[in-house]
């Protein structure tokens, strides 16, 4: 099955400038995922979709963060505008129905998109 | 939130043996963990439920005990394609919104 895909892969803006990622899921699952990666860090989730209802936004920085999912499929994220410790990889994942846990709520990451805010 | 992981790094001689820790001062529904690559997506490698067993794939296994709230990831006889950095992630309610640690650089030399 073809995976996660997102573009672009890499961005540089400056700071104070605006810049949306793009993903589409693996086709079937209901759960989709942004993820903040800062060199040398874990993964820190952003926001978590359950089809197109937010699930978990609890660390995303809603004064210059924003991300939308409609019709439940394909996800952007956007940054509005952006400072200099914005830069790092956004992954989106996505995974079967989530809200119970259990042995099929393996998520798959994409390659991410790397950004520089320069 | 964050699990703390340890050690940090490690390197090993084809066909050692590794140990890596990841503790939680939350309780935990499940641990989930990941092995990422230099510039490539985390890939999954298991999850360990709450009242579950331990796990096992390949020559990587882990256990998870619920009431220290730790798990550990346990390689033996590492082979090269081990190398990469290794993330619990730690889900404190059944939702996979996971908290991952700052990871584990594993490398193995021949």
């Amino acid at each position: 099955e073809a995976g996660v895909a997102q573009s672009p892969r890499y961005k540089i803006i400056e700071k104070r400038q605006s810049v949306a990622f793009w993903c589409n899921p693996i086709s079937g699952h209901a759960t989709l995922y942004w993820y903040q990666q800062i060199l040398g860090q874990g993964p820190k989730l952003l926001i978590q979709f359950q089809n197109n209802g937010v699930v978990d936004d609890s660390q995303l920085p809603k004064d210059r963060f924003s991300a939308e999912r409609l019709k439940g499929v394909d996800s952007t994220l956007k940054i509005q505008p952006a400072k200099l410790e914005d830069s790092a990889v956004y992954l989106c994942a996505s995974s079967h129905l989530a809200l119970t846990g259990g042995q099929d709520t393996e998520a798959f990451f994409g390659q991410g998109t790397r950004l520089t805010v320069v | 939130q964050q699990p703390v992981q340890s050690p940090q790094a490690v390197i090993l001689r084809e066909g050692e043996d590794a140990v890596i820790n990841c503790s939680s001062s939350k309780a935990l529904y499940s641990v989930h963990w990941y092995r990422q690559k230099h510039g490539e997506a985390p890939v999954f490698l298991m999850i360990l439920l709450k009242g579950g067993e331990q796990k096992g794939h390949e020559k990587i296994s882990a256990s998870f005990n619920e009431k220290k709230q730790q798990s550990s990831l346990y390689l033996t006889a590492s082979q090269l394609s081990y190398s990469g950095t290794y993330f619990c992630g730690t889900d404190q309610t059944g939702a996979n919104n996971l908290f991952f640690g700052t990871g584990t650089r594993l490398t193995v030399i021949p």
